[in-house]
């Protein structure tokens, strides 16, 4: 069983341009996570969703980032315009409430530099 | 409000020694639970160990157990027979269940652990 599935594994932009980041969950999932790791500020749970509608999505740092789950095997990450300051590692995360602990499964993780 | 504290940015650990590493949590929500990961240099999240709020005993899994204290609100994690390869950053994490049946997860700043040879 193929775990979540991140892409790309790292991105390099420049400040000004659109990022995408992308995410593929464990198929049967019902809840995607995104975090935001820096050395700074830790893991951050930027936003989440069950079964494919956002439920909260506080934690987005600003209007340039938006997320979006069009379909349960899917979900992207957009920052547009990117700034130095986004540069992070971003995790995707799913989770099974049809589990008895609800662990989240990470991806591997997109390490992103804005230069 | 929901919080989660490890106290220890960083510990040592002599190989096959055991080590505990702390966290407390805070909620207001009696349904919960409390998650252990390990994230490598190389970068991913593993998930180790987890514990529920009603669960009586004490979760184990292999060399991993956590010690669940309800009342002082801590989960503190422990690694017995500490290898070369436990060498990692360790998060604590709970998961509080939403009355909408939704669900949040916050994460600790994490515990970064180093076993001596």
């Amino acid at each position: 069983d193929a775990g979540v599935i991140q892409s790309p594994r790292h991105e390099v932009t420049e400040m000004g341009q659109e990022v995408t980041l992308r995410c593929k969950p464990i198929s049967g999932h019902d809840y995607l996570f995104w975090y935001r790791q820096t050395m700074m500020r830790g893991l951050e749970l930027l936003i989440y969703f069950n079964n494919n509608v956002p439920i909260d999505d506080s934690g987005m740092p600003e209007d340039r980032f938006s997320a979006k789950m069009p379909n349960a095997s899917f979900s992207t990450l957009k920052i547009q315009p990117s700034e130095p300051r986004d540069s992070a590692v971003y995790f995707c995360a799913s989770s099974d409430t049809g589990t008895w602990t609800y662990e989240q499964y990470f991806g591997p993780g997109t390490r992103l530099t804005v230069t | 409000a929901q919080k989660i504290t490890q106290t220890q940015p960083g510990m040592f650990v002599q190989e096959k020694e055991a080590v505990t590493l702390d966290c407390t949590y805070d909620t207001s929500d009696p349904s919960y639970g409390l998650f252990w990961y390990k994230q490598p240099s190389s970068g991913e999240m593993i998930f180790l160990i987890y514990q529920g709020s009603y669960d009586q005993q004490n979760a184990t899994e292999g060399r991993y157990s956590l010690n669940f204290q309800k009342a002082r609100k801590s989960a503190n994690l422990v690694i017995s027979a500490s290898q070369l390869g436990d060498s990692a950053m360790y998060f604590c994490a709970m998961r509080e269940g939403g009355t909408s049946g939704t669900y949040k997860y916050i994460f600790g700043t994490g515990t970064r652990l180093k076993v001596l040879a």
